[in-house]
């Protein structure tokens, strides 16, 4: 199947920094990406939608302006955690989907601890 | 809100035996797919069954759903230890890229 990388796979930041999170599709373009959050022994909740070139959908209740979502080209998105709180850690996945795929292929997720 | 309801949320059971997992959800949808989640780890995509079929197999899983009863099963068959892993179910509905995910169901194989 085709691969998404995330990056870094854990990171460990102090509160009131912004730590931004990476995601690639290897080996074809993703036209969609989402962005997950999962907190432990829970299911994935959606915080948002980007489509390519434009600006991210966010779910009801996810702060943009909390977690900005960049997805500039048809290979990459990107998360940014700004102002990073402890409520904020949590395991952060993203997948990505070509246009007309069923299957959406997912990240190996990040682990963000704020201290 | 979350789409889907997974039952049982926990599952033990003897390698080789069979496990069976339930998913129900409440609008209609276009596609219902199932994922394995390692601890700590992404989603592995494991089958995907449209909205007008009924029954799909794939290696040691078999994937039913009715449409009528808002529900899917996921049965995997001889089970091993390599096998334990949250399943989750996720929908998506016509017109709409988003996938909703279920509960989960925590699966462990006893060796």
């Amino acid at each position: 199947g085709a691969v998404v990388s995330q990056h870094p796979s854990w990171v460990i930041c102090k509160s009131g920094t912004s730590v931004k999170i990476e995601c690639r599709s290897l080996d074809f373009q993703a036209t969609t990406m989402f962005w997950y959050r999962q907190f432990p022994k829970q299911s994935l909740m959606l915080m948002a939608t980007s489509n390519e070139g434009s600006k991210a959908t966010y779910e009801q209740g996810v702060e943009k302006d909390k977690f900005l979502i960049n997805h500039a080209s048809l290979t990459l998105s990107t998360l940014t955690v700004t102002s990073a709180h402890p409520e904020d850690s949590s395991f952060y996945i993203c997948s990505a989907r070509e246009r007309g795929w069923t299957e959406a292929f997912f990240g190996q997720g990040t682990r963000l601890t704020v201290v | 809100s979350q789409q889907g309801e997974e039952d049982p949320q926990a599952l033990s059971i003897q390698e080789g035996e069979n496990a069976t997992m339930n998913c129900s959800y409440k609008t209609s949808i276009n596609n219902l797919q199932w994922y394995r989640q390692n601890s700590g780890r992404g989603l592995v995509h494991l089958i995907l069954i449209r909205s007008n079929e009924r029954e799909k197999h794939s290696g040691r899983l078999r994937v039913t759903l009715d449409t009528s009863k808002k529900s899917s099963s996921l049965l995997i068959t001889a089970s091993r230890a390599a096998d334990t892993a949250s399943y989750f179910c996720a929908t998506d509905a016509f017109g709409n890229e988003k996938l909703t995910f279920g509960t989960g169901t925590r699966l462990t194989i006893i060796p």
